[in-house]
């Protein structure tokens, strides 16, 4: 059983379309996150939820847009593509937010290739 | 300034050596964490190892070991008897302790290893 699933793995779009990529997690944590990995390899989160509240928003454009229905869930939403959103995405998860030794369990990637 | 350094955007090691992969970090906090993952060309992020601030003993797990040097602020990833599977991209990242529901983790940019036959 996969852990911590997102779909789909490729995406491929036009500029100026709306996209939306899922993220489950079957493992009961709390937390979940987004992270856009660039084509350096540059981590960077883009969001966080914890228990469907968000606590992590960092500076990303309001094309972007987090959607948690429950705890096991959250999803991306992205609209009016741009060639600089061109990345991979991540999902993952952790058990909770509180301690500094929680480590986090990812989803296998999205790559999206806006063209 | 960077939170977390890895000096090495490459290494090469020969299958059955061990590799270093060197990771400095910065942080005013007593209590962190830090953390290495792997990332193969396949492009899913695996968790290898934890060393926590207090720990008095340097984290192992396997085949992989964490050479920790708080006064030097350095996590160093020692990986013994490299495979071939080795190869992937290693990245060090690190969670203060402070810092409430803002407590992410801090990446550093990577180090690509590749193990040669």
């Amino acid at each position: 059983d996969t852990a911590v699933s997102q779909t789909p793995k490729y995406l491929v779009t036009q500029m100026g379309n709306d996209k939306s990529i899922k993220c489950e997690q079957n493992l009961g944590h709390d937390t979940m996150y987004w992270y856009k990995q660039d084509s350096k390899k540059f981590l960077k989160i883009m969001f966080s939820y914890n228990n469907k509240e968000l606590i992590i928003n960092e500076t990303v454009p309001n094309r972007f847009s987090p959607k948690s229905p429950d705890k096991a869930h959250l999803n991306l939403h992205i609209n009016s593509l741009e060639l600089g959103d061109s990345a991979v995405y991540f999902c993952a998860s952790s058990h909770s937010r509180e301690s500094k030794n929680e480590k986090l369990f990812f989803g296998s990637g999205t790559q999206l290739s806006v063209l | 300034a960077q939170k977390i350094t890895q000096t090495q955007p490459g290494m090469f090691v020969q299958e059955k050596e061990a590799v270093t992969l060197d990771c400095t970090y910065d942080t005013s906090d007593q209590s962190y964490g830090l953390f290495w993952y792997k990332q193969p060309s396949s492009g899913e992020m695996i968790f290898l190892i934890y060393q926590g601030s207090y720990d008095e003993q340097n984290a192992t797990e396997g085949r992989y070991s964490l050479n920790f040097q708080k006064a030097r602020k350095s996590a160093n990833l020692v990986i013994s008897a490299s495979q071939l599977g080795d190869s992937a991209m290693y990245f060090c990242a690190m969670r203060e302790g402070r810092g409430g529901n803002n407590r992410k983790l801090i990446w550093g940019l990577g180090t690509s290893l590749a193990v040669n036959p």
